[in-house]
């Protein structure tokens, strides 16, 4: 077990809502970083924050934004869902010291369903 | 374009005997790589990593080893256990971009 919790488990929304995932980091972790894993692929970065500020993103629209708080757990938001936004979003945890990232270690994940 | 690649979407091994899987990546950039094992319901779970400044890397029964003129490396699992079935990716880094880039997954059934 990693340390690195999510919720929620999973989730069913419409189409045009918005939804927001939760992350707790691992004890000690100072960075965060979330993915969306489609069924049948492998995960895809989505972006990392760092000490509470964006710190790498990946090819995902605005729609798609993220806070980290000052105890290190983490929020993903996606605003107007579509239907592809339905997939295993996952929450990974790790430490960065002096500009070097440590290995990340994820959590559960959370199953979103856009119907 | 999938920068980083598992070809084999499955693997069948018998118990005791040792599993490959195989990555291959197209950027030479990447200087780190990862395998990570995941079971359903669970998120990935960190196995092996190695840095391009190596060639070999073990731990326990995992081995990673890596043949950057061939942009490919491997990991091997020996002995295999039934409790190794699980789905293997395979991801890459480059310096301190934050990014990991994955493949699409191995998935390793081991029989007993």
């Amino acid at each position: 077990e990693t340390g690195v919790t999510q919720s929620p488990t999973h989730l069913i929304k419409t189409r045009g809502q918005q939804v927001t995932l939760r992350c707790s980091s691992q004890s000690g972790h100072n960075t965060v970083s979330w993915y969306q894993q489609a069924l049948g692929q492998g995960p895809q970065f989505i972006f990392q924050y760092y000490r509470e500020e964006e710190n790498g993103r990946g090819n995902f629209p605005p729609r798609f934004s993220g806070l980290q708080f000052p105890n290190y757990s983490s929020e993903l938001n996606v605003n107007a869902l579509e239907l592809d936004d339905s997939a295993l979003y996952l929450c990974a945890s790790s430490l960065e010291v002096a500009g070097v990232a440590d290995t990340q270690y994820f959590g559960p994940g959370t199953r979103l369903t856009v119907l | 374009d999938q920068q980083v690649k598992q070809n084999s979407p499955s693997l069948s091994v018998q118990e005791g005997r040792i599993s490959i899987l195989n990555c291959d990546y197209t950027n030479s950039m990447f200087d780190y790589f990862l395998w990570y094992k995941k079971y359903p319901a669970e998120g990935p779970t960190f196995l092996i990593s190695i840095s391009s400044i190596k060639d070999k890397n073990e731990d326990g029964r995992f081995t990673v080893f890596l043949n950057k003129s061939a942009k490919h490396l491997s990991l091997h699992i020996v002995p295999s256990q039934p409790g190794d079935s699980a789905v293997y990716f395979c991801a890459a880094g480059a310096g301190n971009n934050r990014k990991l880039i994955w493949g699409l997954g191995t998935s390793l059934a081991v029989n007993p």
